[in-house]
């Protein structure tokens, strides 16, 4: 069973930047795509994007494109999602969930991140 | 971008009974790319159905899902205390992922 494990709940200023992590196990680290899926109370479900950390590579959806930035770190088995210029639009439930590779189903989830946006 | 639209937005159904969840997509999604999720408060979420009617592993047979082309729908054949959640759609035809809008399951 792939288990995903996500940071806490975070509160951040507008403007600032907000990381999340997404932990896995060592050996599932490079089977699968890792995604970053956000559900906001204005915008329902939103996927932010994908990466693949076997290939060290990110695919953005257009609206997160040059904001959103993903990252891995295979010591620890953990993927990364920044997000930069927070408005208070951001403020969503975050989580990150596998998929076989771009462009597919999301077949294990996180417990998900609640990022708060406040000034 | 695919819209996909949900309908109902609520379903207020009582133990046992049989609910059936609509999903329109705004273009056809050829091969069927449609995929059904379970979401519960508190819980991470969970993959029911891909490819419009095949179930993941480990999700009982009374989760069901059919259509073809724009139109598609997920069934609960006898609803357990543990199917009241809010569902949604997906679609992966397009390198764009989008998700409907939910329907939310609520005892009556």
């Amino acid at each position: 069973q792939v288990q995903l494990v996500q940071s806490g709940a975070e509160v951040k200023k507008p403007g600032s930047s907000v990381r999340v992590s997404c932990k896995t196990s060592r050996d599932n680290f490079n089977k699968f795509a890792v995604n970053w899926v956000r559900q906001a109370p204005r915008h329902g479900l939103e996927w932010m994007g994908g990466f693949m950390p076997s290939y060290k590579t990110a695919n953005y959806a257009p609206k997160f494109h040059g904001r959103a930035t993903f990252t891995a770190d295979e010591s620890t088995a953990t993927v990364y999602m920044e997000l930069d210029s927070l408005g208070s639009e951001d403020t969503a439930l975050y989580y990150c969930a596998t998929s076989r590779s771009f462009g597919v189903t999301f077949d294990h989830w996180g417990q998900g991140t609640l990022v708060t946006v406040s000034s | 971008e695919i819209v996909l639209t949900q309908s109902p937005g609520t379903l207020s159904l009582s133990l046992g009974e049989r609910a059936t969840l609509s999903c329109r997509a705004s273009q056809s999604l050829d091969g069927n790319y449609l995929a059904w999720y379970q979401f519960k408060p508190g819980q991470a979420p969970r993959l029911l159905i891909s490819g419009a009617s095949i179930r993941a592993t480990g999700i009982p047979d009374r989760f069901s899902g059919g259509g073809s082309g724009t139109d598609f729908t997920l069934t609960i054949s006898r609803l357990q205390p543990e199917d009241f959640a809010v569902y949604f759609c997906q679609q992966y035809l397009s390198s764009v992922l989008t998700f409907g809008g939910g329907t939310k399951v609520e005892i009556k």
